[in-house]
């Protein structure tokens, strides 16, 4: 089974600023995708940004861009330049490159963009 | 709106009672997820449909759960009998697995926030 580590409950930023979200896994597997969602209060999850575990290559998705340290099993979430729509809860999830595509999600980390 | 849909958005309900949940998934997506989120902690799965099979299911899910998707389109999830920890978030997502096997992104509903009085 995979596990999903986050270790920071709450994180607050100043507008404008950058911050930096950890997420940590534990797999066997050596092929697998990985995930950043975004859970908005009150609204429903949106894919942030996925990272294929083949690729060397860091993902980007415009201010949001991750640390991915295949060999730590390590998967951090930066934003950058933080806008006040950023606030939500953020999770880290996990998915098998085959078979029942299901997500293993970390604990979240709520994001609270200060203005 | 050609996202996935969940209703109710919000049920109370008394113990003991049963409710029932749809999830209205996204046109050409097979497959369908539904998962469990507690407050302050991340979705966790129940069970996943290809089409209209029911192909895994988590030990999470007694006995008092069923999940149907009869014409592989909408799904259902019920809930017998209903226990004051069964209160959370039901998610329902929904995806593509194409001839190639590859999975395209989940998109996900809003969620049925369950409160067991």
């Amino acid at each position: 089974a995979q596990t999903v580590t986050q270790s920071q409950p709450e994180m607050s930023v100043q507008e404008a600023e950058t911050v930096t979200l950890s997420c940590t896994y534990d797999t066997s597997e050596s092929n697998y995708y990985l995930f950043w969602y975004k859970q908005p209060p009150s609204r429903q999850m949106i894919l942030v940004i996925r990272q294929e575990a083949y690729k060397q290559q860091n993902a980007t998705e415009n201010r949001f861009s991750v640390n991915f340290q295949k060999a730590a099993k390590s998967f951090s979430l930066k934003i950058s330049d933080s806008q006040l729509g950023d606030t939500a809860m953020y999770f880290c999830a996990f998915m098998k490159h085959t078979g029942n595509y299901k997500l293993s999600f970390g604990a979240g980390t709520t994001v609270t963009v200060r203005a | 709106d050609t996202g996935v849909s969940q209703n109710p958005r919000h049920k109370i309900t008394k113990r003991g009672q049963n409710v029932t949940f749809r999830c209205d998934p996204i046109s050409e997506h097979n497959r369908l997820y539904w998962y469990r989120q507690t407050l302050g902690q991340g979705p966790e799965f129940l069970t996943y449909f290809q089409n209209e099979a029911q192909l895994e299911k988590s030990r999470l899910l007694s006995d008092r759960f069923s999940a149907e998707r009869p014409k592989g389109s909408f799904s259902t999830l019920e809930i017998q009998r209903t226990e004051q920890g069964d209160s959370a978030m039901y998610l329902c997502a929904s995806s593509k697995v194409g001839w190639d096997r590859v999975n395209t992104e989940a998109f996900f509903g809003q969620g049925t926030r369950l409160t067991v009085v």
